[in-house]
């Protein structure tokens, strides 16, 4: 069956600090992937989305980045962190059919200071 | 623009009760709609799936309905639990674009 692993779950970091947030699927292959974000009151906010490895689209414009070094894994990353940048980040796959169900990971919490 | 509205907010009921919990969405190509739960502090769990061509899907005591033309879908759960307390979300996967679009979901508390 496929799972999928997101970490760390909860990271507190300053502000200037770079950061990376990693997602790994198991048990399946060329894999959608998508970074979300969710701040209390607005929602699920799409980042980033892939749809193979190196093939990253950007949703939102901001001092996040994404990179899919290898078909399984995504990987979210900033150079610099903001304020703004606190919240809950999730890390979803589905597969390459657009009939495909969406299955999230666990979560990572980030709290900016 | 696709939106997806969930309403209400929030909704509390006493146990044993049953409950349907709306969503609309203004574009009415999509793939599917697909419904979650989400506990706190934790990701989303997947509970049903809809395909476009589809207008029902259940699972144990939960069962989803779409109706693609009003733009409309419902989540029925049948004697409600304490333990089903939680934030439910639709979410759309359009067809233009391939994007999966979200509402902000509607919390639900049961009372024991």
């Amino acid at each position: 069956s496929q799972t999928i692993h997101q970490w760390p779950a909860t990271l507190v970091q300053p502000v200037g600090s770079p950061l990376s947030l990693e997602c790994t699927v198991e048990g399946t292959s060329n894999p959608n992937l998508y970074w979300y974000r969710q701040a209390a009151g607005r929602g699920l906010q799409l980042l980033f989305y892939s749809v193979g490895i190196g093939q990253i689209s950007s949703e939102v414009p901001q001092n996040l980045s994404a990179s899919r070094p290898q078909d399984r894994q995504f990987i979210l990353s900033s150079k610099k962190l903001l304020l703004s940048d606190s919240g809950f980040y999730l890390c979803a796959w589905s597969t390459g059919l657009s009939t495909g169900e969406l299955f999230f990971g666990e979560g990572s919490r980030l709290t900016v200071l | 623009k696709q939106e997806v509205t969930q309403i209400p907010a929030a909704l509390s009921v006493p146990e044993g009760e049953n409950l349907v919990l709306n969503c609309s969405f203004t574009d009415s190509a999509i793939y599917n709609l697909q419904w979650f739960r989400q506990d706190p502090g934790k990701g989303l769990t997947s509970l049903l799936l809809i395909q476009s061509s589809q207008r029902e899907q259940t699972s144990g005591r939960l069962n989803a309905s779409l109706d693609k033309s009003s733009g409309r879908s419902t989540l029925y759960i049948a004697a409600s639990q304490p333990g089903d307390s939680a934030t439910y979300l639709c979410a759309v996967r359009r067809i233009r674009d391939d994007k999966i679009i979200f509402g902000k979901g509607t919390r639900l508390h049961i009372l024991p």
